[in-house]
Formats: C-alpha cells, sequence, structure tokens
C-alpha cells in the first residue's frame, strides 16, 4: 500500500527558531499534499494544500509566512515553522494523495513539535 | 463540503459490535462518506469507504441508506486496540478541490475490557 513518512517524528526546540518538518510518499508520486495541525483532544485542522512545482494554498487564518511550505519534488514536500513560539507547540501531520483510482489520501505517521 | 455530525464518545467492551452514525444532511451527489481511524499521536487511517447501500471490508461495515443523509460505521467484536477516534467525512474523492478533506470532531471509541 502507499506510505506516507514524516520526519522528524518529534522535536523540541527553543522559542524564536525555525523547524522544517518534512513529508515524504515513501512508494507513489503525489502532486497534491496536505498539511494538517492537531491540538490535543482536537480534531486535525487543514492548514494548507501543498502542490509539486507550485505555490501553496493556505487555509484561511493561517499565516503564509509562518509557516512556509515547499513541494519541490512529486515525492517531498516540507513545512517550515519559522519563529516559533509555544502556541505552535502541535501535533503536525501530512497525507498525500494518490495519483489514482479514488484519489484517496494517506497520512503520515506526524511529528510533535514541542517549543519550550 | 458536507458538515458532518458525530457523538463525542462511545464506551464498549470486547467482542461487542460498536455501531458509530454519521450524520450529513447536505451531502451533495458527488459525494462519497469516508471514515478514519485515529490512534493517539498517530497519523489518520483509512477504514472504509462509500457512496450507497452497504460496503463491507475486511475491519469494518458501513450501512448507508438510500437517502444518503446519513451513515453508519460497524467494527464487529471490537478489541482493546479498537480504542481510537474515528472520523466521518464526507467529499468528493474524485474531484481536485473536493480532495480536500474537512474533519469533524469525531468519535471517541473507548473499548473496555
Amino acid at each position: 500500500g502507499a506510505v506516507v513518512s514524516q520526519h522528524p517524528s518529534w522535536v523540541i526546540c527553543k522559542s524564536g527558531t525555525s523547524v522544517k518538518i518534512e513529508c515524504r510518499s515513501l512508494d507513489f508520486q503525489a502532486t497534491t499534499m496536505f498539511w494538517y495541525r492537531q491540538f490535543p483532544k482536537q480534531s486535525l485542522m487543514l492548514m494548507a494544500t501543498s502542490n509539486e512545482g507550485s505555490k501553496a494554498t493556505y487555509e484561511q487564518g493561517v499565516e503564509k509566512d509562518k509557516f512556509l511550505i515547499n513541494h519541490a519534488s512529486l515525492t517531498l514536500s516540507t513545512l517550515t515553522v519559522t519563529s516559533a513560539h509555544p502556541e505552535d507547540s502541535s501535533f503536525y501531520i501530512c497525507s498525500a494523495r494518490v495519483m489514482r483510482g479514488n484519489n484517496e489520501q494517506f497520512f503520515g505517521p506526524g511529528t510533535r513539535l514541542t517549543v519550550l | 463540503l458536507a458538515k458532518t455530525t458525530q457523538p463525542i464518545s462511545m464506551d464498549s467492551y470486547e467482542g461487542q459490535e460498536v455501531n458509530i452514525t454519521c450524520s450529513h444532511n447536505n451531502i451533495a451527489t458527488n459525494d462519497y462518506i469516508t471514515w478514519y481511524q485515529q490512534f493517539p499521536s498517530q497519523g489518520p487511517r483509512f477504514i472504509i469507504q462509500g457512496y450507497k447501500t452497504k460496503v463491507t471490508n475486511e475491519v469494518a461495515s458501513l450501512f448507508i441508506p438510500a437517502d444518503r443523509k446519513s451513515s453508519t460505521l460497524s467494527l464487529p467484536r471490537v478489541s482493546l486496540s479498537d480504542t481510537a477516534v474515528y472520523y466521518c467525512l464526507v467529499g468528493d474523492v474524485i474531484k481536485a478541490a473536493g480532495n480536500k478533506l474537512t474533519f469533524g470532531g469525531g468519535t471517541r471509541v473507548l473499548v473496555k475490557p
């Protein structure tokens, strides 16, 4: 089946630093990947849609200059949290859409970000 | 995208059947119904998807009435490892725009020994 990986699985950083999270589709190509954020005991919230070779589309209320998304290849999208603050601490999950069949999305295992 | 309503939580016991009903009154003609399972600190995992009537796979069944305004996920003979949050989503998974999934609150299922 289609596998999506994320790296790192968890990261702890100091306030003011930037953190990059990678999302890879391991055995398929994905022109579209999605980034979600999930706070404890809450549902997933879509942050942005990442399109290979073009700019990401951000959901309302998500700061594009703070959450930089790059989708440089058909198997890799990165999310960079710039100048992270404690309120950015969350669980970040990516998904990748398979370019066949019913366009099913497969989710990565998530990245736990803790900003001190 | 059609909004969904699910119970916040459900308790069950090992070996029982768990049925979770999701309401989606304004589902569109092209919308499919998809259920995901999420364990703590993990990404969601696809369980089942359907358009109408009944769909069954190795882990669950999905029942969809004729008017498609609701759907019921059925988990047969649950075990402790089925404790998770279950999300019901509706959307047009074929068109590019419709593939943007919107997660509702989900149902937190607790399976007790």
